[in-house]
């Protein structure tokens, strides 16, 4: 495997369920970031993490959980979504540190569909 | 507050012809800028990335981009396009603060045959 891998890539929950999306990365960096993609709005951050401690939350729902054991493993946890959860939801990372470029690479997205 | 604005939401161009997309942003001094591009249903790529020296930047995919100070752009260009190129592109920036890029609208990229 290379670059950032993302599982599943698609997803169908419903609104009681409890489900994780799963981020990989092979690049050896040092940071990860979940982000949502919704129709017609911005790329949204959702969570950094950098050395697995989280240093960034943009004011996420609790229902959304996150969870990194180490700097190549990133998770997200679902709990009692809602219809409005339903995105793309991108991983990234990137490689953090003095003159460090700050470029994310991407994974291909989990399709979540919240019924 | 940090920003990064394109202003064309969708593009139309025929195929060999050339293309520029827009951005434009809002920083307390000069980001880092990138631009990316993501087809239907995939991640986002890394086309090109600026972070100082040379203003006009090459990148993969034939795709280059320059930076203007003084209007606060970072246009990315290609002489001629190909049918593949049609995709959704994404102009993003960000500090020396990790983990903050602020991203654009997006631009939906059109190609007709």
């Amino acid at each position: 495997e290379t670059g950032v891998t993302q599982t599943p890539r698609h997803l169908v929950m419903g609104m009681t369920n409890k489900k994780s999306l799963k981020c990989e990365q092979h690049l050896g960096h040092n940071a990860m970031y979940w982000y949502k993609q919704s129709a017609k709005k911005p790329l949204e951050l959702m969570f950094v993490y950098n050395f697995k401690e989280q240093t960034e939350n943009n004011s996420v729902p609790s229902r959304f959980s996150p969870e990194c054991p180490n700097s190549s493993h990133l998770f997200l946890h679902l709990h009692t979504l809602q219809p409005e959860d339903s995105a793309l939801y991108l991983c990234a990372s990137s490689q953090e540190g003095s003159g460090s470029p700050h470029e994310q690479y991407f994974g291909p997205g989990t399709r979540l569909t919240v019924t | 507050a940090q920003s990064v604005t394109q202003p064309d939401i969708h593009i139309t161009v025929s195929e060999g012809a050339s293309l520029e997309l827009r951005c434009n942003y809002s920083y307390g001094a000069t980001p880092y800028l990138f631009w990316y591009v993501q087809s239907p249903g995939q991640g986002l790529q890394l086309l090109l990335k600026y972070f100082s020296g040379d203003t006009l930047v090459q990148g993969i995919k034939g795709f280059e981009a320059e930076f203007k100070r003084s209007q606060s752009s970072f246009n990315l260009r290609k002489p001629s396009v190909h049918w593949s190129d049609a995709a959704e592109y994404f102009c993003s920036a960000g500090g020396t603060s990790y983990g903050k890029l602020t991203f654009g609208q997006g631009t939906i990229l059109t190609v007709h045959p």
